[in-house]
């Protein structure tokens, strides 16, 4: 079973330059989330997606855009990555059903920006 | 906005040691608190969760509790191995589709 995998595993990318990151779960889940995680600090939710066709700012949306191309897929778009975005990138995703909800998460993107 | 403090941020302890993780919460309105395990490199690996009307949850060698009112949870992890190593992240649920997470602590359990 995959549960939730992404793409790319690394990337540098420079000032200015785009790129989107992919995300995919074959759990039949309905909610999908990207969130950053940055040294000293936890897990901040950019962008989430409650359904298929649906998606939602998170705490810190600036500089991302999002589309939930289907029900498993749910990617990220940096359309000017700028050196602040340097960070890793996690997927997650949830059935998001009542006070039980837990989340799967995916490995990770590792993103430098120059 | 719901913060979410562990303390300490490192730990580090001798193999068979029973220790405990903290986390702290500043808006007791949750609908959940969940416990999780990141391994340098890797995603976020569910460990517990504890729903508001829960006091504790237990899974083999952990156990994680819940105090609402005092915004604390921890969690017991006994005869602690070096395969324990890597960091817990806690995190709490304040609505639908709002997850705040820790910093986290991390573990170094020596042989």
């Amino acid at each position: 079973n995959a549960g939730v995998t992404q793409t790319p595993k690394f990337q540098v990318l420079k000032t200015g330059q785009s790129m989107t990151l992919q995300c995919a779960q074959d759990m039949n889940h309905n909610s999908m989330y990207w969130y950053r995680q940055d040294p000293g600090m936890g897990l901040r939710l950019i962008y989430y997606s409650a359904s298929e066709g649906t998606t939602d700012k998170g705490e810190v949306p600036n500089g991302y855009n999002v589309s939930r191309l289907n029900k498993r897929e749910f990617s990220l778009r940096l359309e000017s990555a700028a050196p602040s975005q340097t960070s890793v990138y996690f997927c997650a995703s949830s059935d998001g059903q009542g006070t039980q909800e837990t989340q799967y998460f995916g490995p990770g993107t590792r993103l430098l920006v120059l | 906005k719901q913060e979410v403090t562990q303390i300490p941020a490192a730990l580090s302890v001798p193999e068979g040691e029973n220790l405990v993780l903290n986390c702290s919460f500043t808006d007791s309105a949750i609908y959940n608190l969940q416990w999780f395990r990141q391994d340098p490199g890797k995603g976020l690996t569910s460990l517990l969760l504890i729903q508001s009307s829960q006091r504790e949850q237990t899974s083999g060698r952990l156990n994680a509790s819940l105090d609402k009112s005092s915004g604390r949870s921890t969690l017991y992890i006994a005869a602690s191995q070096p395969g324990d190593s890597a960091t817990y992240l806690c995190a709490v649920r304040p609505g639908f589709n709002k997850f705040y997470f820790g910093s986290g602590t991390k573990l170094n359990v020596k042989p």
